[in-house]
Parts: C-alpha cells; structure tokens; sequence
C-alpha cells in the first residue's frame, strides 16, 4: 500500500527565512501527491498537488513542491517565510482520482520566530 | 456556498453512549469521507461513500457506522463510544480533490 513520511515533526525558521518541510512517498505505481495546511482548530486546506504533470508544482501562498521521482520525494519549499505561515502541513498520497485510499503523513507543525 | 459542514463542533460522551455526526456538502460531490484525526499520526479513513446509499470501510472502520441516504449527507455513528474514540473527527468531500469541513472535536470520558 502506498504511504508517506514526513521528515521532523516540528520545524522552526525566522520570518524571511527559507521554508523547508521534507515529505518521502511509497508507491508501488506513479501517485497523487497532496500537500495540505492545517490552521488551529480548522480543516485542512489544499496547498498544491501533484497530478503527473509539471513535477515543479506552485500553490497558494508562495508555497512549491517538487515531485522528484529518484528520490521518491515530495517537499514543500517557501522563499521567505511569513509569521502567517506558522501551522501545521501534512503530506498525502493517493493512487487514485477518487482519492479514497490517500493517506496522509503524521504531519509537520512549522513555527515561524519574528 | 459553504461548501462542507458538520454537527455538532464539540461533543462530550460518556463511555457506553451512542450519538451520530452529521457532514453535509454543496459541491454535488459524489465522494464523501469521514476521518479521524490524532496527534502524531495525521489522519487515518474511517468509512467513505462514493456515492447516494453506498458505502464503504476505510483504514479505521471498527466501532463506527455510516449512512448515505442523500448525496449531500454523510453521517457517522458510534453506537457504543469507548475511550479510544476520542478524536477530532473530520468529513471531507471530493470532485478531484478533497475538501474538508472544520472537524468535530468528540471526548469520551
């Protein structure tokens, strides 16, 4: 079965600083990738998504990830962070369009410091 | 257009009570999910619809029930809660992609 691992439960990084969270996918065949941000005591909120096509994938926010399939990896990258940044980001796979078989990763709590 | 709610926001149970969650979407979605979520292991499908009076179990189904008797509605039951069903629950609806409600918070004590 297909599955995800994201790298550090917590990450800290200054506001301005480069934003970085790692997301690692097994799957047997090419998947859905999805990233998506949790805000306290929200849903979750789609970021961006992978769908086979550009592996370069720009969402909201100024947010990006790039599927690199030699590295079975799917991060999530931000330039500059901003103090509104700070939530929590999960990361999931699908091998289907439906998506009722995503499963989605423990999930990264990013604080941002002034 | 509100896109996906659920009922009740908060609830606490005693173990041994039963009570039913109700999610409700207005994307005409055919898909509809119900999760639950826990600290430190993201979240986990309890039952899933693909569409008007079907369902189906997820990765976590046991102790939960579910119905589908109108596209727009999914409700999850607990017939008897357990301590171990305390959880943020969320429902979620999907065309291509998922879209979640704002979860429900359920303590049993």
């Amino acid at each position: 079965a297909q599955s995800v691992t994201q790298l550090g439960s917590h990450v800290s990084v200054s506001e301005g600083a480069l934003v970085l969270l790692r997301c690692n996918y097994s799957s047997s065949v090419p998947p859905y990738l999805f990233w998506y941000v949790q805000y306290p005591n929200q849903g979750l909120q789609l970021l961006l998504k992978y769908t086979s096509a550009a592996t370069l994938v720009k969402g909201i926010n100024g947010f990006e990830a790039e599927f690199k399939k030699s590295e079975t990896s799917f991060h999530l990258t931000k330039p500059s962070a901003h103090m509104s940044d700070a939530a929590e980001y999960f990361c999931a796979v699908t091998l289907m369009v439906a998506n009722n078989d995503m499963r989605f990763g423990a999930g990264t709590r990013l604080t941002v410091k002034p | 257009n509100a896109g996906v709610t659920q009922t009740p926001k908060f609830r606490v149970l005693k173990t041994g009570q039963s009570m039913t969650l109700l999610c409700a979407q207005d994307m005409n979605h055919e898909y509809m999910y119900w999760y639950r979520q826990d600290p430190g292991m993201g979240l986990r499908l309890i039952h899933y619809s693909v569409g008007e009076g079907t369902t189906a179990k997820g990765e976590v189904p046991d102790g939960y029930n579910v119905s589908r008797l109108k596209k727009q509605n999914f409700l999850l039951g607990l017939e008897s809660a357990a301590p171990s069903q305390t959880s943020v629950y969320f429902c979620a609806s999907s065309g291509y992609e998922q879209y979640f409600g704002p979860g429900t918070r359920l303590t049993v004590t």
